[in-house]
């Protein structure tokens, strides 16, 4: 099993539409969490951190369910501009974060 | 304030060629990172170095070496490329293991 997993995608959304995608970990020691945002040909980038409970930065929520091990990623309204891979990134004890293989969303008109 | 900042963007090397991708960060990073992005793989960690000075291996360092110069720059080499090493290769600055990472912008890296 992977130490970090999340459903590949794609997720096509309308615009307005709301949609959540999911990442688990199978270190339960695991303590930080992160989404970052992956356009095509790009560099990640930060979107959020959840050290606890969890983050709201206007339409994006983050969630951390650490009985079941997943950390969820909340998207309100959704964007045209929205349209990206969503990596999930964790702590697992080494020191340096590891990542699951993203998440593709796909908004459309 | 660039960031992390990675040259060359592209390279197309033939096997058994080797080279340097090197790495540089002015944001006062103690921890830098390689990682590796392939198709439905992810982003897999090649080495790191938690310090100035320190240098250690992640999930798939063989072929593979790296130097931490200094506190600003964090290089890779490949000493023979071969195919399965054709890849997105992704230089990363952080605090710490259970921080957040900054990417720089990437280099493309195709071994015919």
């Amino acid at each position: 099993r992977k130490e970090v997993e999340q459903d590949p995608g794609p997720f096509n959304v309308p615009e307005g539409a709301t949609v959540a995608f999911n990442c688990t970990y199978s270190n339960s020691a695991s303590q930080s969490f992160f989404w970052y945002r992956q356009d095509c040909r790009k560099e990640p980038k930060l979107l959020m951190s959840v050290y606890s409970s969890g983050n709201e930065d206007g339409r994006f929520t983050a969630q951390l369910n650490r009985a079941s091990q997943y950390i969820s990623l909340l998207i309100r309204d959704s964007k045209l501009s929205d349209s990206a891979t969503y990596l999930c990134g964790a702590d697992t004890g080494r020191r340096a974060l590891t990542f699951g293989s993203g998440t593709r969303l796909q908004v459309q008109p | 304030n660039a960031g992390v900042t990675q040259t060359p963007k592209f390279q197309v090397l033939k096997t058994g060629q080797s080279m340097t991708l090197q790495c540089a960060q002015d944001m006062n990073h103690n921890s830098m990172y390689w990682y590796r992005q392939d198709p439905g793989m992810g982003l897999r960690l090649i080495y790191y170095s938690a310090s100035e000075g320190t240098t250690d291996k992640g999930e798939v360092p063989n072929g593979y070496n790296v130097s931490r110069l200094n506190k600003r720059e964090f290089s890779l080499r490949l000493e023979s490329a071969a195919p399965s090493q054709t890849s997105v290769y992704f230089c990363a600055g952080g605090q710490g293991g259970n921080t957040e990472a900054f990417f720089g912008q990437g280099t493309r890296l195709t071994v015919v």
